[in-house]
């Protein structure tokens, strides 16, 4: 059974630094995996996509990686704003037939002013 | 990517009683998922809604809790029944629309029961 596990749990920071949030794997089958971030009460709006073939994908100040041997994948956020406050999660897409997507419990982060 | 407006955004609930939440897509797609978020917790699947069919519940999930209807592509609803406070959580709706391009999530209901 796929486990994704997130680290750190939790992540204040001042603004303006660069961080990174990692989220690991234990399945390397994957077929995609993909970041989202959650505000409080809200849905999952999708950050990035990397699919299986590829090695990161970039966003605006955001960037993705994804090491499948390893099962490791990290979000980049450069140049942190007040705006980033949210928790971010980590999602791992299964292969093979129907696919079944396992969620991290994510990276809540506060970034102070 | 697809937009997905799900309704209601939130609601508090009698014991009980039950509730009803709609997901409609501006694309038509073979399969809408339904998702729990207990407190604190990750996201974990009810089922997953085909059109013309019954839909598939995952393991601890079941129809008569959850019932769950399909009437067209681009619409679904999941009535959450007979509600206990244990069933306070976020439910989100989601959806891939072509297939590698990701899934893409409804902003999610957040119901307290009380």
């Amino acid at each position: 059974k796929q486990e994704v596990t997130q680290i750190p749990a939790a992540l204040s920071v001042p603004e303006g630094e660069n961080l990174v949030l990692n989220c690991s794997f234990t399945d390397s089958a994957i077929y995609n995996l993909q970041w989202f971030r959650q505000d409080p009460g809200k849905g999952l709006t999708s950050l990035l996509l990397i699919q299986s073939s590829q090695r990161e994908q970039t966003s605006g100040r955001l960037n993705a990686s994804l090491d499948k041997s390893s099962g490791r994948s990290t979000l980049y956020i450069a140049a942190s704003q007040p705006g980033d406050s949210a928790t971010y999660l980590c999602a791992v897409i299964l292969s093979g037939g129907y696919q079944k997507v396992t969620f991290g419990i994510g990276t809540k982060l506060q970034v102070i002013p | 990517s697809a937009v997905i407006s799900q309704k209601p955004s939130r609601d508090i609930c009698q014991r009980g009683t039950s509730l009803t939440i709609q997901c409609q897509v501006d694309s038509q797609v073979t399969m809408m998922f339904w998702y729990r978020q207990q407190p604190g917790q990750s996201l974990t699947l009810i089922a997953t809604a085909n059109q013309g069919s019954e839909a598939t519940y995952e393991s601890g999930f079941v129809i008569d809790k959850f019932p769950i209807s399909r009437p067209n592509l681009t619409f679904s609803t999941l009535t959450v029944s007979n509600m206990s406070p244990e069933d306070s959580s976020i439910y989100l709706c989601s959806v891939e629309v072509y297939t590698n391009y990701g899934y893409t999530f409804g902003s999610g209901t957040r119901l307290t029961v009380v």
